[in-house]
């Protein structure tokens, strides 16, 4: 089982300031199927970005990702106030599939 | 739009049985594969199993393995997650998920129900 390590497990950050999210996997995988959630108190996650750099639906384009081998990264180029939520990276390329274990950003 | 609207949630004693149901619209059911994921209180997302809706091919994690079946009901549209043998480790809210792309066994979840608590305690 790929295992997904992320980090920070806590980032304070202000509005207007850039956030970069860590996940380092216990094996290699492809970028390509390594994806990035949303998930805001009390709502269901949201795909955020998926493949190589896809942005899903109704993202905008301040959300970005990046990495490869084991290392992976999302940045959010300028916190907006609906930013601060938990992110979670997930690899679906070896089964069974895994989750992360989160990274809070939250105002500072 | 896609819908997934779930049910089944419940208080059930250890060792005791659920069946949760998430009925789907919005989309052509049988072209895509479904998920449950599943969330314990104040903690991650957790896959719990996949079924592939073109053979019909489930896959489990190793929690639940033995213990969970997932199933559909291409004709209705209907995701179901049968829990049997439930330990209190598998409190959690449960969500079923929907692929980003058709005819993948494996993909970006890019639709989730709203999710359903499961409290296993006597």
């Amino acid at each position: 089982e790929i295992v997904l390590t992320q980090s920070p497990g806590i980032l304070s950050l202000s509005p207007g300031e850039r956030a970069t999210l860590s996940c380092r996997a216990s094996q290699t995988i492809s970028i390509n199927y390594l994806v990035w959630y949303q998930q805001k108190p009390g709502q269901v996650p949201r795909l955020l970005i998926y493949g190589a750099s896809s942005r899903a639906t109704g993202i905008p384009d301040r959300f970005s990702a990046s990495g490869s081998g084991t290392d992976f990264s999302l940045t959010i180029s300028r916190l907006e106030p609906e930013d601060f939520a938990v992110y979670y990276c997930q690899q679906y390329g070896s089964s069974p599939q895994t989750f992360g274990g989160g990274t809070k950003v939250e105002i500072k | 739009e896609v819908q997934l609207l779930q049910s089944g949630g419940d208080l059930v004693q250890p060792g005791g049985s659920l069946r949760l149901s998430c009925a789907a619209s919005g989309f052509t059911f049988n072209n895509f594969a479904m998920n449950w994921v599943r969330q314990a209180p104040g903690k991650g997302l957790e896959w719990v199993s996949g079924i592939i809706p073109s053979d019909g091919n489930t896959y489990y994690a190793d929690s639940v393995k033995g213990r969970f079946t997932i199933s559909r009901d291409n004709s209705k549209n209907i995701l179901y997650l049968q829990m049997n043998g439930l330990r209190a480790e598998d409190t959690a809210v449960y969500y079923c998920a929907k692929v980003l792309i058709p005819s993948r066994p494996r993909a970006p979840f890019d639709s989730w129900g709203q999710g359903t608590l499961v409290t296993v305690s006597s």
